[in-house]
């Protein structure tokens, strides 16, 4: 089975902080994502990758910051964490399917940051 | 930027009643897909749809993409408590971008 692991399920971290969130996965896939998760809001796309020491901004980037320095190692920065930052960050990871190209994600069981 | 509008936002049901979720947008997608997420864990991939009009079937839960590929529906026949989690719709425009959710409790 396809793992994604992110290392730190539960983070609790001061306002100003920098915080780094490890994503890893085992597949060999080209594309990782990161998601933030609120309620309401659903999923919101933060910044991907389709390769390495590449990456795009998704639709909230402001605040964050990310490396993908190996093909399965994608992490997220918090240069200072602010609490409107806190909330569930989900890493994804992705080869394009077979058919029109549909990007089907493995996601990891998510990291809960609370800035204080 | 794109959205997804998914509803309801909430649904509490009976054991053995049915239900519809919607997932509506004004864009075009190549393809659709339906996650579902337990609490404690990441979404998992129920099923892509990628044909407008395609319709699939997953046990209980039907799936149905629009003819014009803007929108589509999850149907679950006879709602059983292990049913109960948030269910995610995402539409893939290159990247894959999300609706709100629906949050599905199913009572014995």
């Amino acid at each position: 089975d396809v793992k994604v692991t992110q290392s730190s399920r539960y983070l609790v971290k001061r306002t100003g902080e920098k915080v780094f969130l490890e994503c890893v996965q085992d597949m060999d896939h080209e594309n990782m994502f990161w998601y933030r998760q609120d309620p309401g809001l659903g999923l919101r796309l933060i910044y991907f990758s389709y390769d390495v020491k590449m990456k795009e901004k998704g639709d909230i980037p402001e605040g964050y910051s990310v490396s993908r320095e190996k093909k399965e190692r994608f992490s997220l920065i918090l240069e200072s964490a602010s609490t409107n930052q806190t909330s569930m960050y989900l890493c994804a990871s992705s080869e394009v399917g077979q058919t029109s190209g549909a990007n089907v994600l493995t996601f990891g069981a998510g990291s809960r940051l609370t800035v204080l | 930027t794109q959205l997804l509008e998914q509803s309801p936002q909430f649904l509490s049901i009976q054991e053995g009643e049915n239900l519809t979720v919607y997932c509506n947008s004004s864009s075009v997608f190549s393809s659709l897909q339906w996650y579902r997420q337990e609490p404690g864990e990441g979404p998992v991939l129920l099923v892509t749809v990628v044909t407008g009009g395609e319709v699939k079937k997953l046990k209980r839960l039907t799936f149905q993409f629009g003819d014009a590929r803007k929108d589509s529906s999850l149907h679950i026949t006879a709602a059983q408590p292990g049913d109960t989690g948030l269910y995610l719709c995402g539409g893939n425009t290159g990247k894959l971008i999300f609706g709100q959710g629906t949050t599905l409790q199913v009572k014995p």
